[in-house]
């Protein structure tokens, strides 16, 4: 069965860093979306992707984030200096290949530390 | 209340108890649907109930939807061990792209 992919599992680094997460969406989804999870807490939107632009955005996602899609699969997303409150899990999310197709499908997060 | 309140907080229950949990919203909404998340992993999709059913039933998973209350609840029966984990709902909110999460209830079960 199709899956959504993401590395690193798990990223560690310095404050003021740029750090770029990386997702592989299932490959005949037109709409991804990041998401995040603070330890303990209900997961929020960040962003919305389709026809290779930004269609969503929360208050969240300042300019410190930018998302990309470089190439027909791979879905990134970087944060140009991070800060300790960008300590997170962070989901890749797909679904598709129509718009009345819901069901989002995430991937297995990435872990990422900011020390 | 926050779009997406679900209770109870956290839920403990024996193999083969049924296990129900709840989910509150505030806004208009095209669906929703309840995810699982065992701890530290990502999220599984479970179901979706669209804002014109009533009632959904997906195996051991009964989910009803009641938009006149906007709240929704979900009904695992005969449950498992392995059923342990957080659930949350999440709506599609009218208009948007996006999923708006609720704060999730941590289902234990025991065996």
């Amino acid at each position: 069965e199709p899956e959504v992919t993401q590395t690193p599992s798990h990223q560690v680094t310095q404050m003021g860093q740029e750090v770029i997460l990386r997702c592989v969406p299932i490959s005949n989804h037109l709409y991804f979306y990041w998401y995040r999870q603070i330890l303990g807490q209900k997961v929020e939107f960040l962003v919305s992707f389709y026809n290779n632009e930004i269609s969503e955005k929360s208050e969240i996602f300042d300019d410190q984030f930018s998302v990309e899609r470089p190439d027909g699969s791979n879905f990134t997303l970087k944060i140009r200096s991070t800060k300790l409150e960008d300590s997170a899990m962070y989901f890749c999310a797909s679904r598709g290949p129509t718009e009345i197709h819901y069901e989002q499908y995430f991937g297995p997060g990435t872990r990422l530390t900011v020390t | 209340s926050q779009q997406g309140e679900e209770d109870p907080q956290a839920l403990s229950i024996q193999e083969g108890e049924n296990a129900t949990m709840n989910c509150s919203y505030k806004t208009s909404i095209n669906n929703l649907q309840w995810y699982r998340q065992n701890s530290g992993r990502g999220l599984v999709h479970l179901i979706l109930i669209r804002s014109n059913e009533r009632e959904k039933h997906s195996g051991r998973l009964r989910v009803t939807l009641d938009t006149s209350k906007k709240s929704s609840s979900l009904l695992i029966t005969a449950s498992r061990a392995a059923d342990t984990a957080s659930y949350f709902c999440a709506t599609y909110v009218m208009g948007f792209q996006k999923l708006v999460f609720g704060t999730g209830t941590r289902l234990l079960v025991s065996p």
